[in-house]
């Protein structure tokens, strides 16, 4: 199976701390976006990047939270000074350039914040 | 920014039934994609089906098609022959340029 993957899919961890989350898109997929998603709602945009570059960041994104993608291959999002506010599924997804509209989903990083 | 609305929080389908979920969205662009997404239980979201908003033909993909009203900005969901396998949260989304706003989801429960 070639699909999004993410890692952890689980994580637990105190307020205040620093927390890193992995996503490996499709292969050949040139172009990888993170959203949040809380329970019950659907999910929102947080970041893109084109290969190594980092196009676009919600407001939600904040000083807090940064995301790279260093060899436009994997790409990670750390947050510090984790908040329970933070508590949510990071999903992650990728699309290819020359169908770039239609993104595809990892299972996502459930993350709690106690 | 573009807004997605569903305003189905859950339907309920009988098994072999058909059931449809309803979806507006706003936007001021004439060039822009729709899509179905479903996330079962174990939270995977999968695409069930991709409309270009320049295509006046309606998506089918299997069991599953669209019923697509470019003026009215109306994307809705017709699942045909449900089954027990269909019970998910369903999305829809909108994408115009590189990311997808989503709509808060309909829950889809599928009665033996």
């Amino acid at each position: 199976d070639t699909g999004v993957s993410q890692n952890p899919r689980h994580k637990i961890t105190k307020r205040g701390q620093n927390v890193t989350f992995r996503c490996d898109p499709i292969s050949e997929h040139n172009r990888l976006y993170w959203y949040r998603q809380t329970l019950g709602q659907g999910p929102e945009f947080l970041t893109y990047f084109q290969n190594e570059a980092q196009l676009e960041k919600s407001r939600l994104l904040s000083d807090r939270f940064s995301a790279e993608r260093p060899k436009g291959s994997f790409s990670t999002l750390e947050i510090q000074r984790t908040e329970q506010g933070d508590s949510a599924m990071y999903l992650c997804a990728s699309s290819s350039d020359w169908r770039q509209e239609t993104q595809y989903f990892g299972p996502g990083t459930r993350l709690l914040v106690l | 920014a573009q807004t997605v609305t569903q305003s189905q929080p859950e339907m309920s389908v009988q098994e072999a039934e058909t059931v449809t979920l309803s979806c507006t969205y706003d936007t001021s662009e004439s060039d822009y994609y729709l899509f179905w997404y479903k996330q079962p239980p174990s939270r995977q979201m999968i695409l069930v089906i991709r409309q270009e908003a320049y295509k006046q033909q309606n998506a089918t993909e299997n069991r599953f098609s669209v019923n697509f009203q470019k003026a009215a900005k109306s994307f809705s969901l017709k699942i045909s022959d449900s089954q027990l396998g269909d019970a998910a949260m369903y999305f829809c989304a909108y994408n115009s340029d590189y990311k997808l706003s989503f709509g808060a989801g309909t829950t889809v429960t599928v009665r033996a």
